[in-house]
Order: C-alpha cells, then sequence, then structure tokens
C-alpha cells in the first residue's frame, strides 16, 4: 500500500500565485486532515474531512479552500499566496474509530 | 479540546531508559492519549496510544495514571535513532470532536 501520498514535494510559489497541494490515500480512511507546520514549531490543522463531501475548519483556515469529491482526495487550494504561507504541509488520514493517524511525506512550500 | 504541556526539550544517552511526561489537566472522558514521533523533514508517525493504566507495544509504553490528567511516555534503551520530536495528543474520536490539535513536542536528542 502506498499510504498518503502528497504531491508535490517541494514548490516555489510567487505572491499571488495560485496551487493546489495534492493529497491521495489508497486506504478507504473516511477521515482526512491537512497540517502547516512552521520551521521548529508543531503542526497546526488548517481543515478537515470525515467523509466525501464534508469538510470543516481547523485552527487556522484562512487563505485556504478544501474539497472532497472522493474518499481518496482531499486537496488543499491556495488562492493567492503570501509569504505567510510558506511552510510544510502534512496531509493524513485515519479510519473510523482508529486513532493512529497516517501521515504523507509532505510539501515544502516557499513563497516569494 | 484538552490542552498538554511537555518539556521543550531532554537529553539522553544511547542505552539509557527515557521517560517523556506529558500533562492534560483538562482531559475529558471520552479522551485517549496518542504520542506521535516526528524525525526531522517527514510527517508524524503514531507510536501508541492509550486510554487508562498501562499500554505496551513493541515500540514503548504508556503510563497514565487513574486521574488520567497526565501520561508517561516511556522508551527503553533509546539509540540515536530515536533522537525526534515526541508529541502528546488528547482528543476523542467521534461525535464533534474529529481532530487532533498538536502542541510543540518535545525534542528528544540522544548522543552516543
Amino acid at each position: 500500500n502506498a499510504g498518503v501520498t502528497q504531491t508535490p514535494k517541494f514548490r516555489i510559489l510567487k505572491i499571488g500565485q495560485s496551487m493546489t497541494l495534492q493529497c491521495t490515500q489508497d486506504m478507504n480512511h473516511n477521515y482526512m486532515y491537512w497540517y502547516r507546520q512552521d520551521p521548529g514549531m508543531g503542526l497546526k490543522l488548517i481543515y478537515y474531512s470525515v467523509g466525501a463531501g464534508i469538510t470543516d475548519k481547523g485552527e487556522v483556515p484562512n487563505g485556504y479552500n478544501v474539497s472532497r469529491s472522493t474518499t481518496e482526495d482531499f486537496p488543499l487550494r491556495l488562492e493567492l499566496a503570501a509569504p505567510s504561507q510558506t511552510s510544510v504541509y502534512f496531509c493524513a488520514s485515519r479510519p473510523t474509530g482508529d486513532y493512529g493517524y497516517t501521515f504523507g511525506s509532505g510539501t515544502r512550500l516557499t513563497v516569494v | 479540546l484538552a490542552k498538554t504541556t511537555q518539556p521543550i526539550s531532554m537529553d539522553s544517552y544511547e542505552g539509557q531508559e527515557v521517560n517523556i511526561t506529558c500533562s492534560h489537566n483538562n482531559i475529558a472522558t471520552n479522551d485517549y492519549i496518542t504520542w506521535y514521533q516526528q524525525f526531522p523533514s517527514q510527517g508524524p508517525r503514531f507510536i501508541i496510544q492509550g486510554y487508562k493504566t498501562k499500554v505496551t507495544n513493541e515500540v514503548a509504553s504508556l503510563f497514565i495514571p487513574a486521574d488520567r490528567k497526565s501520561s508517561t511516555l516511556s522508551l527503553p534503551r533509546v539509540s540515536l535513532s530515536d533522537t525526534a520530536v515526541y508529541y502528546c495528543l488528547v482528543g476523542s474520536y467521534g461525535g464533534a470532536t474529529n481532530k487532533l490539535i498538536f502542541g510543540t513536542g518535545t525534542l528528544l536528542a540522544v548522543q552516543p
């Protein structure tokens, strides 16, 4: 099993550009999450989803959007990139009733 | 969500047992305690989870006193490869609470 796959691994954006961070899981997990991690800090929850068609805001949702049209995919959209969005982004998933999250390897985003 | 407090950093030597304590005074009845390990440039990895008393797996042990206001992650005979950040998280996994909030974690540095 591939687990949680994130693409791209690295990206440099200019201020004001847009992009989509992709996240796919092949474990049939209902719950999916997006976190960001700034240097030397813990993870901050951006958005999460409890199933296809259902999403909700986390701690730091401003500047981001998500959608969940299928169980497998949970893309994160940045519409107008700002330097404050420079971070490492992690996608994670877990099955219903289980307590172990599986994380992807992350996307390192730099906004200049 | 229950707030957790952990030491910012700890030092140890190879072969020693390491105990990392986490305080969670406001833990709710339905909350579980989960620990994750994160290496640089990687997503967090699930280590262990418990509700009360003691839980042991092939990697670590988790000790939870009767009042559940704290927990201790025990790593037996650490090696250099155990150098990482360790996160203690508290939360329930159903109903209105479907997400985990990460703190800043404990940076464990293992020296030869």
